[in-house]
């Protein structure tokens, strides 16, 4: 079936360094792909979305290409900043509902 | 209120008491969802409502009782659960899944932290 596979975590970074958080799925078909993000304490909050090949998503200074070449959906910012400690899922659209990976935690320290 | 409201927001319960959590959305909406939250495991797709009609159950446990009396609500009535539900009980809304220049998007909702004892 349909799924995700985010890279293993958790991410520590310093302050203004770069960002990646590797995403690749498994899909019949070219599904919309998502970034969500939870911040401690709180619900999933869409960050960004892509819903075909060669699309590019960003938000707040996130960005994610779909590239259907590699089926993957990587999460880049270039300069981190301590608020955006958080844990990112990447979904797709699956029949009923997404389907999400297991979530990256990000630490970011100034 | 604005977007999805969970409510009790913190939730401790014996294993014999009887319990329900309650979500609203406040998007217009017709599709509802409960997802189950542990540490350390992924994001669980427990029951998905299209239309006030359930489209999905995904095997949970019949100690877990959805309820959706209108596209704005739904429920999670909860009876003899076990310390392993312990848990984030996230809500989501969207747009009816395929409609016609849907987005599927899924709005979640704050969560209720849910303690089995």
């Amino acid at each position: 079936g349909d799924s995700v596979t985010q890279m293993e975590g958790p991410v520590t970074l310093s302050e203004e360094a770069f960002l990646t958080i590797n995403c690749t799925y498994t899909a019949t078909g070219y599904p919309s792909l998502f970034w969500y993000v939870q911040y401690p304490g709180e619900g999933l909050q869409l960050l960004l979305k892509a819903t075909k090949a060669d699309d590019k998503g960003s938000n707040k200074g996130f960005e994610a290409t779909y590239r259907k070449e590699t089926t993957s959906f990587h999460l880049e910012k270039g300069s981190v900043q301590v608020s955006d400690s958080a844990v990112y899922f990447c979904a797709l659209r699956g029949a009923t509902a997404l389907i999400f990976g297991k979530g990256t935690t990000l630490s970011v320290s100034s | 209120e604005t977007g999805v409201t969970q409510t009790p927001r913190h939730l401790v319960m014996g294993m014999t008491n009887k319990k329900s959590l309650k979500c609203e959305q406040h998007l217009g909406h017709n599709a509802m969802y409960w997802y189950k939250q542990s540490a350390k495991k992924p994001l669980e797709l427990m029951f998905v409502y299209s239309l006030e009609e359930r489209v999905e159950n995904n095997s949970v446990p019949s100690r877990f009782s959805p309820e959706c009396p209108n596209s704005s609500h739904l429920f999670l009535h909860l009876h003899t659960l076990q310390p392993e539900d312990s848990a984030l009980y996230l809500c989501a809304s969207s747009q009816v899944w395929g409609q016609r220049g849907g987005s599927y998007e899924q709005y979640f909702g704050p969560g209720t932290r849910l303690t089995v004892t």
